[in-house]
């Protein structure tokens, strides 16, 4: 099936555990990207990928880290999470920008204490 | 800064009403514009692309249209359902490739 994997569905940790959110796409596509959403405020692009070893930022990129070292992965590192950082995490993925439909994983809901 | 604005927050109508939700947005040089639904506790799912060359967009009973000279963009559902209650979001695919713009959605209930 084809699918956008976001791990963990859930996760809560404590301020300043390094953490990874890992991203996986089984469609071969190009690009990919990181959202987070907040209530009123709705999603907000943290990163994307346009292609592998291509990385840009989006609105809210502080405090992330990313890496595309292979087409199917997009891991999202958190070197150290703070609690303004506790949000739903999207992950998303298309064929190429700008011209195909983002495909969405299911979220991961991240709270830091 | 783009900024993408949709109106109305929250929308609740009886079933069979055809309805309009509506996007809008403030900087015109668009690549695209993209329309979403999204179901509580779930990713969100594609219902249309628009791309800046096109007026409108169509699938089933939805439609999707595109000004972007006014920065307007309105989705058009025909005969709703139960099934359709959901939270519905515009995105603008920006200048700069890659980067894309959310509005903060339409809350949706269609009661039976």
């Amino acid at each position: 099936e084809a699918q956008v994997t976001q791990n963990p569905r859930y996760l809560i940790t404590v301020t300043g555990k390094k953490l990874t959110v890992t991203c996986s796409q089984n469609m071969n596509h190009e690009y990919m990207s990181w959202y987070r959403q907040d209530p009123g405020l709705g999603l907000r692009q943290i990163y994307y990928s346009m292609n592998v070893e291509v990385t840009d930022k989006g609105d809210v990129p502080e405090g992330y880290k990313v890496s595309r070292k292979e087409k199917r992965n997009f891991p999202l590192i958190l070197e150290s999470p703070s609690p303004n950082q506790t949000s739903l995490y999207f992950c998303a993925s298309s064929p190429n920008r700008p011209n195909s439909p983002l495909h969405f994983g299911n979220g991961t809901r991240l709270t830091v204490t | 800064k783009q900024e993408v604005t949709q109106i109305p927050a929250a929308l609740s109508v009886p079933e069979g009403e055809n309805l309009v939700l509506n996007c809008s947005f403030t900087d015109s040089a668009i690549y695209n514009l993209q329309w979403f639904r999204q179901d509580p506790g779930k990713g969100l799912t594609s219902l249309l692309l628009i791309q800046s060359s096109q007026r409108e967009q169509t699938s089933g009973r939805l439609n999707a249209s595109l000004d972007k000279s006014s920065g307007r963009s309105t989705l058009y559902i025909a005969a709703s359902q139960p099934g359709d209650s959901a939270t519905y979001l515009c995105a603008v695919g920006g200048s700069t490739l890659g980067r894309l713009y959310f509005g903060r959605g339409t809350q949706l209930t269609v009661w039976p």
